[in-house]
């Protein structure tokens, strides 16, 4: 059973960057595509952002010059870098695999998701 | 980007009752050349990430009760709870994956009267 695990620092301070750490366990990391998604608190889901073990990426438009995702093979785990952050960028932080129910494209649903992180943006 | 929107925002309804909600695209998410709706739907509790409960806008993730159901196509959808438990309080959302940017419909929130 895969099950992934998000960490990293709870505060970050505006124009810093935001990391964050997603741990996969039970499955190799190259078998799929991994997705960022975040939530601002009492609001809705926005995907940041995919990554296939290829090095293929594609991120939303408006976060493209300030987020990175990366994957270490070695550890099975992805990786989100955000930078320059304000208080916008406050919010849970999940990651989640996008599942094979066709042809192993992107282009499919999130059926694994992680419990996320919670990161606020402040002085 | 494709806009999701979502009706109505939220809906309170006795223990039993057929809930129904209403995903809407600005575009098509039907691609026509293996005909499949490019259409999900997620749970969400209080404190817990999503759960995927239908993909291919009508096919139900494994371990979901089929008293949820999945229809319609092109760019309306409708999410059908049949006979609404106490475990089913939550916040649901429609999501497109027909093309990047992936978005998500704004959610709506489920209760017991």
């Amino acid at each position: 059973q895969v099950q992934l695990q998000e960490s990293g620092p709870g505060l970050v301070k505006p124009s810093e960057t935001l990391s964050l750490t997603c741990v996969v366990s039970g499955d190799s990391i190259n078998n799929y595509y991994w997705s960022w998604i975040r939530q601002p608190p009492g609001k809705g889901l926005e995907w940041i952002g995919y990554i296939y073990h290829t090095g293929s990426t594609n991120f939303k438009p408006s976060l493209k010059g300030r987020v990175t995702i990366s994957m270490d093979t070695s550890k099975n785990q992805v990786s989100l870098k955000l930078t320059s952050v304000t208080a916008a960028d406050t919010g849970i932080y999940y990651c989640a695999r996008v599942g094979n129910y066709f042809d192993g494209s992107v282009n499919d649903a999130f059926d694994v998701w992680g419990q996320g992180t919670m990161v606020t943006v402040s002085s | 980007d494709i806009v999701m929107t979502q009706s109505p925002d939220s809906l309170t309804m006795s223990l039993g009752e057929r809930a129904t909600i209403s995903c809407k695209s600005s575009q098509t998410v039907l691609w026509t050349s293996n005909n499949k709706n490019y259409l999900a739907w997620y749970q969400q509790k209080p404190g817990q990430p999503p759960k995927l409960l239908i993909y291919w806008a009508s096919t139900r993730a494994s371990g979901v009760p089929d008293r949820f159901s999945g229809s319609g196509s092109e760019t309306d959808f409708t999410l059908t709870i049949g006979g609404l438990q106490g475990e089913d309080v939550a916040v649901y959302y429609c999501q497109q994956y027909f093309d990047s940017p992936f978005t998500f419909g704004p959610g709506t929130k489920v209760d017991i009267k």
